[in-house]
């Protein structure tokens, strides 16, 4: 039972354009949402987070938007670098009572051409 | 400097064999876990422990046994060594709900 879904494997655009990447999640009880980006043999590193209780987070050239009525996020990438190109992962949070637990999606891996 | 480090970051082994993969935070956060990265990608949580004391255990099998001597260290034993058992293995630590990972153990089973 996949909580969380990112139904896009792959999305490739250009330098300077904008990159969307987008999440969708099943359970009303996630109340943080965060955005790792992977690069090969390296650990997913955090990018950027939102709290259930607003719908948009910016920072830099990224903004994550949240639609809780649609269950839906996702992240824009404003203008795409190459650098950029990596694996992307939405990840989900739920609280335990003692400890936060995170439910991740597939992942997309964004690849941004010159 | 290393905020998660976890070794070693490749293990091949035999089947039936026992393993251990360490993990040490420097950021001074009360909870850590383990992550399972499988064929497919997902990334799944198996254990987090909380200032040492488990807090999750996503049923994993028995041969899988977390340790943590201190809430800076928590360590990943497994028993009995399957094929099954090939993935990539990530230590992470929270503080606040954004989780910091290492940079993952590929461990193959053959």
């Amino acid at each position: 039972d996949q909580q969380v879904k990112q139904n896009s494997p792959s999305l490739s655009v250009q330098e300077g354009r904008i990159s969307i990447l987008n999440c969708d999640y099943t359970n009303s009880m996630f109340d943080y949402f965060l955005w790792y980006k992977k690069y090969p043999a390296e650990g997913p590193t955090f990018l950027i987070s939102i709290s259930s209780i607003k719908d948009k987070n910016e920072d830099g050239r990224f903004t994550v938007f949240l639609n809780k009525s649609a269950k839906h996020l996702s992240l824009h990438i404003v203008p795409s670098q190459p650098g950029d190109s990596a694996v992307y992962f939405c990840a989900a949070s739920s609280y335990t009572g003692t400890a936060s637990k995170l439910t991740f999606g597939t992942g997309t891996r964004l690849q941004v051409t010159l | 400097d290393t905020a998660v480090s976890q070794t070693p970051k490749y293990l091949v082994t035999q089947m039936g064999n026992d393993k251990s993969i360490k993990c040490e935070q420097n950021l001074g956060h009360d909870t850590m876990y383990w992550y399972k990265q499988d064929s497919k990608k997902f990334l799944k949580i198996m254990f987090s422990y909380n200032n040492k004391e488990l807090i999750i255990n996503e049923t994993v099998p028995n041969r899988f046994s977390p340790k943590s001597p201190d809430k800076a260290h928590l360590n990943l034993h497994i028993n009995s060594l399957e094929l099954g058992d090939s993935a990539v293995y990530f230590c992470a630590s929270s503080q606040t709900g954004v989780a910091f990972f290492g940079q993952g153990t590929r461990l193959t089973v053959v």
